[in-house]
């Protein structure tokens, strides 16, 4: 089972807002609305950012927001911050074989 | 407070196992799977191994199945990650995760991490 294919980076200016996209099978992300989100700074363990793709944890700021179009998830950042400059994951349930959860390539958000 | 604590990472050969551990506090254990994700040195994150919360789901990567078994203690809020036959591409941080709810399913979420422990597999 191949991760799921994200791009290797993103960037955006303060105030702005970026789509990060995460693109599976339909065997996973286009099976399943299941799909959250991590947000990982350096040196620090990820932080869920997102599940059932478009719910958001307590807590998490409302400038997170998720979607979903056929095999393809969404992140979008809204109203950027300097505090949102990490590496973002996605995940998925996948039912093609094992493993049963698949993370995606993950994307290094910059802020500019 | 959620709390996940990994212990028993560190260096060693080719061949040879480790055990790790995972202490959970804050929260209900016996309610919630569990989950063992690894991330290699500068790459991305992979989910290595999952128990749900009876031990009667249990699951692995292909990457690990056959050398890795994954055990909870409940009365202990413990999860274990015994390791043997490590090789070279084991070296990783691995997290303990903590599961949405109590089994593997399609709703499997990983809500809370530990701060990892770091196995190093080298001669």
């Amino acid at each position: 089972q191949s991760a799921l294919t994200q791009p290797a980076s993103v960037s955006g200016s303060p105030g702005q807002s970026i789509t990060i996209s995460c693109t599976g099978t339909s065997s996973d992300v286009g099976g399943y609305n299941y799909v959250s989100w991590y947000q990982q700074h350096p040196g620090k363990a990820p932080k869920l950012m997102i599940y059932e793709v478009s719910n958001r944890p307590s807590g998490v700021s409302n400038r997170f927001s998720g979607s979903k179009s056929g095999n393809t998830a969404s992140l979008t950042i809204s109203g950027l911050q300097a505090e949102d400059e990490a590496d973002y994951y996605c995940s998925s349930y996948t039912s093609s074989s094992t493993p049963l959860y698949v993370f995606g390539t993950g994307t290094k958000v910059t802020v500019l | 407070e959620v709390q996940l604590v990994e212990s028993g990472g560190g260096l060693v050969q080719p061949g040879r196992s480790l055990r790790l551990s995972c202490a959970a506090s804050g929260f209900t254990f016996d309610d919630y799977a569990m989950h063992w994700v690894r991330q290699a040195p500068g790459k991305g994150l992979e989910w290595v191994s999952g128990i749900s919360w009876n031990s009667g789901s249990i699951g692995y990567a292909d990457s690990v199945k056959g050398r890795f078994t994954i055990s909870r203690d409940n009365a202990k809020n413990s999860l274990y990650l015994q390791m043997n036959s490590l090789r070279a591409e084991d070296t990783a941080l691995y997290y303990c995760a903590k599961d949405i709810q109590g089994h593997l399913t399609t709703v499997t979420t990983f809500c809370y991490w530990g701060q990892g422990t770091l196995v190093t597999v080298s001669s």
